[in-house]
C-alpha cells in the first residue's frame, strides 16, 4: 500500500460525459502527478501540482483539466469524453516536486461507451 | 516521439539467472533516471534510481547501469525470482526543472522469471 488513494476504481459512462477522478496524495506530500495508460502504451504524464498550484503540463488535452485543494488532495476532470479516452488513470505523489520518487496509487480505470 | 524508450516488450528468465531489461533515451537533457515496477491491477511501485554524476548505483539484488554517451541504461536483477515477475518502466527527467518534474516513461518491458 502506497499510502496514495483514488477513487473510484473503475467508471463506465458514456461518450459526451464528464466524470471527475480523485486522488488523496501521501500524508506530507505536497507534488501530485496525474498520468494515463492507455492499452499497451506507456505512462503518460499529464499534469503536476505542488502544494495547490500547477507546475508541470504534458500531454493533457484541453478537455481534460486538475486542481489540488487546500488539504493537496487533487481531482483530474475529463469531459466531452470520447471512446479513446479510455485508460487506466494513476494519481502519484512525492514530498517534493524535484526527482523524489513518486507514490502511484491504484489507479482508476476509465471505460468509456 | 518516443524519448524514453524500451524495446523489449517483454523478457522470459529463469529462476536464479540474471534479468537485464535495456533503456535507450533520446533527450539529452534527461538527467535522473528510475526505473518502477508494475504487478497487475496495482499502480507502479518505485525500484531504483541513478543521477547522472553517477554510472552504477545498486539496492540488493537490483543494479542500474548508466552509460550516459550511449544514452543507454539497464537494470539488473540478480538472481531473478518468480515474484520478480512484473512490468518495469524506465522514466527519466532533468534534474534541474526548476522546481517541478516532468517524467517521461517508457512502454514498459513485461519480464516473466520461470520457476
Amino acid at each position: 500500500d502506497s499510502g496514495v488513494t483514488q477513487t473510484p476504481k473503475h467508471l463506465i459512462t458514456a461518450t459526451g460525459q464528464r466524470v471527475t477522478l480523485r486522488c488523496s496524495p501521501r500524508s506530507g506530500d505536497l507534488s501530485v502527478y496525474w498520468y494515463q495508460q492507455s492499452l499497451d502504451q506507456g505512462l503518460q504524464f499529464l499534469i503536476q501540482y505542488y502544494n495547490g498550484e500547477e507546475r508541470a503540463k504534458g500531454n493533457i488535452l484541453e478537455r481534460f483539466s486538475a486542481q489540488q485543494f487546500p488539504d493537496l488532495h487533487s481531482e483530474l476532470n475529463l469531459s466531452s469524453l470520447e471512446l479513446g479516452d479510455s485508460a487506466l488513470y494513476f494519481c502519484a505523489s512525492s514530498q517534493s516536486g524535484t526527482n523524489n520518487e513518486q507514490f502511484f496509487g491504484p489507479g482508476t480505470r476509465l471505460t468509456v461507451l | 516521439d518516443q524519448q524514453v524508450k524500451q524495446n523489449s516488450p517483454s523478457l522470459s528468465v529463469q529462476e536464479g539467472r540474471i534479468s537485464i531489461l535495456n533503456c535507450d533515451y533520446t533527450n539529452s537533457m534527461f538527467d535522473y533516471f528510475l526505473w518502477y515496477k508494475k504487478y497487475p491491477a496495482e499502480g507502479p511501485t518505485f525500484l531504483i534510481s541513478i543521477s547522472s554524476i553517477k554510472d552504477k548505483n545498486e539496492d540488493g539484488r537490483f543494479t542500474v547501469f548508466l552509460n550516459k554517451s550511449a544514452k543507454h541504461l539497464s537494470l539488473h536483477i540478480v538472481p531473478s525470482q518468480p515474484g520478480d515477475s512484473a512490468v518495469y518502466f524506465c522514466a527519466a527527467s532533468p534534474l534541474n526543472s526548476g522546481g517541478y518534474q516532468k517524467v517521461t516513461f517508457g512502454t514498459g518491458t513485461k519480464l516473466q522469471v520461470i520457476p
